[in-house]
């Protein structure tokens, strides 16, 4: 069975701080792993995906899958990136996106 | 382009009683997902159809639950009757699933709340 935990319910940071959200996933395939954000009042978007391997508002995420983990990270946080955020698990071949819980961050003044 | 749009936003109903909820996918999108929210967890699939066909609607309740993709685009959720447990967000998404680019995009949302 597949299966996203994300072990941390809220973090806080301090503007300019670096902020590390972690996601361990539980798959014995090739997982797509996905990061998706929901800011106050917006619906849920996706940020990023592993396979783009790109930084999307100065985040980033690297699959480790000796560790099975796609922890994003960001160097220096920003007010703005306070969300909502889902780590979500694709396994190959399906088209159903498995979700972890979430993990609230808020990055303070 | 609006988006996924879902209505209600918000449902008050009593349990025991029906309710439903719409979705429009954004236009030529061949995929549309249902998905149930529960108050501090993330989204969980309840059915995906390929235009008019539900090709994964194995976390369905189908004593209670019931969704229609008639004519391939706009769907219908059904819940009758509700319980207490059915409160929850139900969130709508739609993707085109096209070269491996199948990025899903979802609603705001239908806030349910069974007194």
């Amino acid at each position: 069975a597949q299966r996203v935990t994300q072990p941390e319910k809220l973090l806080s940071v301090f503007k300019g701080a670096p902020v590390e959200l972690k996601c361990n996933y539980s798959y014995s395939g090739s997982p797509e792993l996905f990061w998706y954000v929901q800011y106050s009042r917006q619906r849920l978007q996706l940020l990023l995906r592993h396979i783009s391997r790109e930084s999307i508002k100065g985040f980033t995420a690297d699959l480790n899958k000796g560790e099975t983990s796609f922890h994003l990270k960001k160097p220096f946080a920003q007010e703005e990136d306070s969300a909502m955020y889902y780590c979500a698990l694709r396994a190959g071949g399906s088209e159903k996106l498995v979700f972890g819980k979430g993990t609230k961050l808020t990055v303070n003044p | 382009e609006a988006g996924v749009v879902q209505s209600p936003r918000y449902k008050i109903i009593e349990k025991k009683q029906p309710v439903a909820f719409w979705c429009n996918p954004i236009s030529g999108h061949n995929t549309l997902y249902w998905y149930l929210q529960n108050l501090g967890q993330g989204p969980e699939l309840l059915i995906r159809y390929e235009n008019e066909e539900a090709v994964d609607d194995s976390q369905l309740p189908k004593d209670r639950f019931s969704a229609e993709r008639l004519k391939g685009v706009d769907s219908t959720l059904k819940i009758q009757p509700a319980e207490l447990g059915d409160s929850a967000v139900y969130l709508c998404a739609s993707s085109m699933i096209a070269g491996g680019h199948n990025e899903q995009f979802f609603g705001p949302g239908t806030r349910l709340t069974v007194l």
